[in-house]
């Protein structure tokens, strides 16, 4: 099973500031990464952002980016908006059992 | 609008078994894989298991192999998840999810999710 590792656990950022986060896998997975937010509270679903390592999904904002490939992938969203606060999650698909990363709480600083 | 919609969970003693079912509509629903991914109270997404198209290939974690069973009625719209001999460490919200196409293993559409709890 391919391990993805988050960093770090917890990023705290001011609005309107640039949020890095990384992800690393234990293995090569190619550009078969994906990214997910989820915000806090009940039935707050993760929403696919970027898939392909770097291709943004269907109607997320250009300030989402990703970038990486084989084993090292960073999000980076570069100005930070009060509803980006949430947990992001990495996941590969590039080997069975499909694997997410433990994810990394973005919190106002 | 492209909508899942699950439903199933509950509260049920270790041992027992539960079927949860999705509900999907705004999309062909026999062109897409589909996965379950559950949550554990205040933890992270762990997939859990996914079926393809046309329901003839199927994966599953290590956690809950031959334990719970996934399946599709295509000419219903909907996904299944059998859960049998249930511990605690199933307790989560179980969420079913679409992949974006054939050719990647992203998820796009996912579902509001269903609560399981297992517990005496």
């Amino acid at each position: 099973e391919i391990v993805m590792t988050q960093s770090p656990g917890t990023l705290s950022v001011s609005p309107g500031e640039r949020a890095t986060l990384s992800c690393r896998a234990s293995q090569s997975v190619n550009s078969n990464l994906a990214w997910y937010q989820q915000k806090p509270g009940h039935g707050q679903a993760p929403r696919l952002l970027i898939y392909g390592a770097s291709t943004r999904a269907t109607g997320i904002p250009a300030r989402f980016s990703g970038s990486g490939s084989g084993t090292e992938f960073t999000l980076t969203i570069s100005s930070l908006q009060s509803e980006d606060f949430a947990v992001y999650y990495c996941q590969q698909y590039n080997n069975w059992p499909r694997t997410f990363g433990q994810g990394t709480k973005v919190e106002i600083k | 609008e492209v909508q899942l919609l699950e439903s199933g969970g509950g509260l049920v003693q270790p041992g027992g078994s539960l079927r949860l079912s999705c509900a999907a509509s705004g999309f062909t629903f026999s062109n897409y894989a589909m996965s379950w991914v559950r949550q554990a109270p205040g933890k992270g997404l762990e997939w859990v298991s996914l079926i393809g198209a046309s329901g003839t290939i199927t994966h599953y974690a290590e956690s809950v192999k031959g334990r719970f069973t996934i399946s599709r009625d295509n000419s219903k719209n909907t996904l299944y998840m059998q859960m049998n001999s249930l511990r605690a460490g199933d307790t989560a919200v179980y969420y079913c999810a679409k992949d974006q196409s054939v050719t990647t293993g992203d998820m796009d559409v996912w579902g509001l999710g269903t609560t399981v709890t297992v517990s005496s």
